[in-house]
């Protein structure tokens, strides 16, 4: 199947601080791609859907200004949590869709871990 | 409101047995219905995947079944080994090459033991 990436897989970093996540399609083009945040033990929570060229959907809830999200190219997308805090820690995925032929079939990242000091 | 309902919550299965885990959806507009497997850590894995006009699909040890008229689907998972233990998603998906992106509802996931 596709490969795609995450980095880094676990940042842990002090309250108040931004961090950057970043999620590569390794060998296909995504024009768009997911961004999921999952609790230990529960089901994966879709925040955005990030789209290459005009800006993210979020989801009901989800703040825009707490979790920026840049398409930067066919293959990149990167999710910044701004002004991270202790109840933003939590494991980020993001997926991304691979459209050739006719599957549109999802394939995810490895995760990133996030712990907010 | 889940689009997608998931049972059992978790399942306990000896080794060389048979796991079946079972997905119900609602809307008919879906056409799509993948399984992930995802181990502690780690990101979810694309298992197997049927579209509605098929009703079983098989590949190795892991069989989808799917009953459009009753809205559900399910994973069997054939001669169970430690190995397969893990969290299973199951999926749905509505389909619009138009769209942005064709988002998947997820189920809340089975924690799947293995016992040997």
């Amino acid at each position: 199947g596709a490969v795609v990436s995450q980095h880094p897989s676990w940042v842990i970093c002090k309250s108040g601080t931004s961090v950057k996540i970043e999620c590569r399609s390794l060998d296909f083009q995504a024009t768009t791609m997911f961004w999921y945040r999952q609790f230990p033990k529960q089901s994966l929570m879709l925040m955005a859907t990030s789209n290459e060229g005009s800006k993210a959907t979020y989801e009901q809830g989800v703040e825009k200004d707490k979790f920026l999200i840049n398409h930067a190219s066919l293959t990149l997308s990167t999710l910044t949590v701004t002004s991270a805090h202790p109840e933003d820690s939590s494991f980020y995925i993001c997926s991304a869709p691979d459209r050739r032929g006719n599957t549109d079939t999802q394939y995810f990242g490895p995760g990133t871990r996030l712990t907010v000091l | 409101q889940q689009q997608v309902k998931q049972s059992p919550q978790s399942l306990i299965v000896q080794k060389g047995g048979i796991s079946i885990i079972n997905c119900a959806y609602e809307n008919t507009a879906f056409d799509y219905f993948p399984w992930y497997q995802q181990f502690p850590g780690k990101g979810p894995a694309l298992l197997i995947a049927i579209r509605p006009d098929v009703s079983e699909k098989k590949e190795g040890r892991f069989t989808i079944s799917f009953n459009k008229s009753a809205k559900q689907f399910s994973l069997h998972i054939m001669d169970s080994q430690p190995g397969d233990s893990a969290t299973y998603f199951c999926a749905a998906r509505q389909f619009d090459r138009g769209e942005y992106g064709n988002k998947l509802v997820f189920g809340a996931g089975t924690i799947l033991r293995v016992k040997s």
